[in-house]
């Protein structure tokens, strides 16, 4: 029951790096999505796919980048990091529109 | 003015209340709605889905949509210290409306004193 996992769970780095974050899901879902969750401004949505090669911007694509070259993979790359996008990024899916999103755990990213 | 509005609490309640948790929205294309609830440190978690309007209940959980008031509410009744977490509201539209995204309420937090 491997579910949807995000790695890593903590990350710290600096200013100007490249960071990728990983999202693996075993439902097979067609949707992907990636989330920040900041205090005062609860979930917003970054990126979503809604299958293998489809990605579209949500609420706060500037940034990031994302891949879908596969169902199960949805990666989350800042190209260069800024102190601003120090949050806690979620990955979820759902098999379909109209259907709940399930959750990751999340990883913790800070940037110095 | 945000498309779901969630009073952020923080709400703090005895052991063994009944606990009302509850949403605004403002876009009347809504049509799926949910609960979920978080824990510090871990994921949302789903609580509770419902279609359009009604009643739903699951354990100790009462969802209802009220789509002519667009208000929905979360009720818990006999609440456990275990309750203790983050809830949050969220909702998408339906047919050429629905695109897959969620609207996420703020969360309120709530705590269950033993």
């Amino acid at each position: 029951d491997a579910g949807i996992t995000q790695s890593p769970r903590y990350k710290i780095t600096e200013t100007g790096r490249q960071v990728t974050l990983m999202c693996h899901q075993t439902w097979s879902h067609s949707y992907m999505f990636w989330y920040r969750q900041d205090l005062g401004h609860g979930l917003r949505l970054i990126y979503y796919s809604a299958a293998a090669d489809i990605t579209d911007k949500g609420e706060v694509p500037d940034g990031y980048v994302v891949s879908r070259s596969k169902t199960e993979n949805f990666p989350l790359t800042l190209e260069s990091a800024t102190r601003s996008q120090t949050s806690v990024y979620f990955c979820a899916s759902s098999v379909d529109r109209g259907q709940p999103q399930h959750f990751g755990d999340g990883t913790r990213l800070s940037i110095l | 003015q945000k498309e779901v509005e969630q009073d952020p609490g923080p709400l703090s309640v005895p052991e063994g209340a009944i606990v009302s948790l509850n949403c605004t929205y403002s876009n009347s294309a809504f049509q799926y709605f949910m609960w979920y609830r978080q824990y510090s440190r871990k994921g949302p978690e789903l609580l509770m889905y419902t279609y359009s309007s009604g009643n739903k209940e699951d354990g100790r959980f009462t969802a209802q949509v009220d789509k002519s008031s667009k208000y929905i509410s979360l009720f818990i009744r006999d609440s456990q210290p275990s309750d203790s977490a983050t809830y949050l509201c969220a909702m998408m539209g339906h047919g050429s409306s629905n695109t897959g995204k969620l609207i996420f309420g703020q969360g309120t937090t709530l705590q269950v004193k033993p």
